[in-house]
Formats: C-alpha cells, sequence, structure tokens
C-alpha cells in the first residue's frame, strides 16, 4: 500500500503569508495526487487535481507541483477564508490520504 | 450542479448492520466512479471503497476486510455502502463522493457526510 506523509501537521501563518505544505508518497506515484481544503463541519473540496491542475472554481492564489514521491501544495497570499486543514491523495494505486495540514491563525 | 446526499446515519451496537445510501443527481451517474470516504471524530479522512463506473469493478480499503460491500443502482442514480460485522472504531462520518472518470482519479464532488455511530 501506498503510504502519504503530509508535513507540518499544523501551521500558523498570518494573512497575507507564503504558505507552503509537503506530502510525500512512500513510492513513486508520478503526478497521480490531489490536494482538498476541508473547513470544520464541512465536506472537503477538491483544489488542486494531477499534482499541478488547479479545480475549476479555485483561486489562482492556490497551486500544486511536484511529481514522483514529493509534492507541495503552496498558497501565495492566505486569505482569512484560507484557515482550514488541507489533505492530499494520491490515486495511482487505489486511493490513500495525508494525515492532514491545519492552517491556523497566528 | 451535481449533487450527492447521503443517509442511512444513526446508532448502531457492535457486530451490528448498516446500509448508508448516496443519492446523486445534477449529472449522468452511470458512467462515473463512485466512492465512499470515511473521517472518524477529530480525525483525517479514510478511503473506504470504490465502485467503477462502467465495469462495475469494486475496490477496498484493507480495513474492511471483507465486512462491507459497496453497490450501485444506476437507474435510480444511488450508491449504496452495506456495512456488517461493525466495531467501534468503524464510527465516523461517511461521505459519498464523486470521482472525475469513470476509472477513477481525484474526487470532485462531495456529499454532506452522514453519521453513523457503533456503540452498545
Amino acid at each position: 500500500d501506498i503510504q502519504m506523509t503530509q508535513s507540518p501537521s499544523t501551521l500558523s501563518a498570518s494573512v497575507g503569508d507564503r504558505v507552503t505544505i509537503t506530502c510525500r508518497a512512500s513510492q513513486s506515484i508520478s503526478y497521480w495526487l490531489a490536494w482538498y481544503q476541508q473547513k470544520p463541519g464541512k465536506a472537503p473540496k477538491l483544489l488542486i487535481y494531477k499534482a499541478s491542475s488547479l479545480e475549476s472554481g479555485v483561486p489562482s492564489r492556490f497551486s500544486g507541483s511536484g511529481s514522483g514521491t514529493e509534492f507541495t501544495l503552496t498558497i501565495s497570499s492566505l486569505q482569512p477564508d484560507d484557515f482550514a486543514t488541507y489533505y492530499c491523495q494520491q490515486y495511482d494505486s487505489l486511493w490513500t490520504f495525508g494525515q492532514g495540514t491545519k492552517v491556523e491563525i497566528k | 450542479e451535481v449533487q450527492l446526499l447521503e443517509s442511512g446515519g444513526g446508532l448502531v451496537q457492535p457486530g451490528g448492520s448498516l446500509r448508508l445510501s448516496c443519492a446523486a443527481s445534477g449529472f449522468t451517474f452511470s458512467p462515473y466512479c463512485m466512492a465512499w470516504v470515511r473521517q472518524a471524530p477529530g480525525k483525517g479522512l479514510e478511503w473506504v471503497s470504490t465502485i467503477r463506473g462502467s465495469s462495475g469493478t469494486t475496490s477496498y480499503a484493507d480495513f474492511v476486510q471483507g465486512r462491507f460491500t459497496i453497490s450501485r443502482d444506476n437507474s435510480k442514480s444511488t450508491l449504496f455502502l452495506q456495512m456488517n460485522s461493525l466495531r467501534a472504531e468503524d464510527t465516523a462520518i461517511y461521505y459519498c463522493a464523486k470521482c472525475r472518470s469513470a476509472y477513477g482519479f481525484e474526487f470532485d464532488s462531495w456529499g454532506q457526510g452522514t453519521l453513523f455511530t457503533v456503540s452498545s
């Protein structure tokens, strides 16, 4: 089974900060990686798919990069609506989520 | 607009059974892969099972261990998850999700989730 490891687990940041979250796969998954945002009490929302493709309707301040085993999600200028938990997910072999990264207000 | 509406949650005793349903609308249901994802209270997302659109091929997470069965009724645009031999650790919000394609890929739409608790 493919394991996904996110870092950090929690990130404290301020509005306007550039934020980067890392996701590592236990084996190569090519570019079969998605990023989701989840707010408390809500369903997850797809942000990025195929490692770097922006889902329709998602603000351009979100971007994804990487391939193989190492991936990043970057928020170029953190907005108040962005404080949430972010999950990576591989879909190269079945599906596996990372443990999540909570972005909180500094 | 894609809508996914889960139902069937509640309280179940350990060892019991439950069937979750997910009513889909706003898209042509039959070609698409569909999935169940769960989230235990205060924990992260965990993939449970997927059923592909065209072939009906099913996949399960290891922890299911033959206890759960995913199925679909394309005539009613409904996804199901039959869960047997339930354990306390199965307590979670269960989300229904639509895959991007018939085969799989990412989950581009999600329901609001249904909660069930396994407890005596």
